[in-house]
């Protein structure tokens, strides 16, 4: 168990699907994050949630709608999406204090959009 | 903002010898944190080490070192007797100091570290 859980592992969607991507921690951490992954760039921030609010939006298209429901879950809704949305999604958590600690990521979710 | 430069795309190490990983960053900020990631193929991001900006004294972590030079903006990781296991994609990161909100880290675009036998 390693305190941050992501499901799917895998994800293979068509363009006009939805589906859900999920994060549970079980670290007792108050803040949450979205980042995505793609080859050869940096990791993308795209979503943070600091005590169940979101703070942080990183201009991500609507097409990604987040939802956090308690401190310990932690959702990607995706929809509509286009071929460059491929990427490793990673969920992480932390405390919002001390900043001294870094983040505990989950394993991911790959997704492929066909 | 916040920028993480790694300027060493890939970087090879013979099992038990040692290797350096090369990290800048641009801040105008006087109290942040800096941390080096490992991502090895079961995709978890492992955290290996971090350093408090505030601390003069570099960071070890047993065979994990950095060399931290506030004024250069520098922050390299220093693995001593290379393992097999330590083949992974390492990642500087960035987070600032502050309370209160949810601070991001900001990454570099790593380094893919091979280790041969």
């Amino acid at each position: 168990e390693t305190g941050v859980t992501q499901t799917p592992r895998h994800l293979v969607m068509g363009m006009t699907n939805k589906k859900s991507l999920k994060c549970e921690q079980h670290l007792g951490h108050n803040a949450m994050y979205w980042y995505k992954q793609s080859a050869k760039k940096p990791l993308e921030l795209m979503f943070v949630y600091n005590f169940k609010e979101q703070t942080e939006n990183n201009s991500v298209p609507s097409r990604f709608s987040p939802e956090c429901p308690n401190s310990s879950h932690l959702f990607l809704h995706v929809h509509t999406l286009q071929p460059e949305d491929s990427a490793l999604y990673l969920c992480a958590s932390s405390q919002v204090t001390p900043s001294n600690y870094g983040y505990t990521f989950g394993s991911g979710t790959r997704l492929t959009v066909v | 903002a916040q920028t993480v430069t790694q300027s060493q795309p890939e970087m090879s190490v013979q099992e038990a010898e040692t290797v350096t990983l090369s990290c800048t960053y641009d801040t105008s900020e006087s109290d942040y944190y800096l941390f080096w990631y490992k991502q090895p193929p079961s995709r978890q991001m492992i955290l290996v080490i971090r350093q408090e900006a505030y601390k003069q004294q570099n960071a070890t972590e047993n065979r994990f070192s950095v060399n931290f030079q506030k004024a250069a903006k520098s922050f390299s990781l220093k693995i001593s007797d290379s393992q097999l296991g330590d083949a992974a994609m390492y990642f500087c990161a960035y987070r600032s100091g502050g309370t209160g909100t949810a601070s991001k880290l900001t990454f570099g675009t790593g380094t893919r570290l091979q280790v041969t036998l």
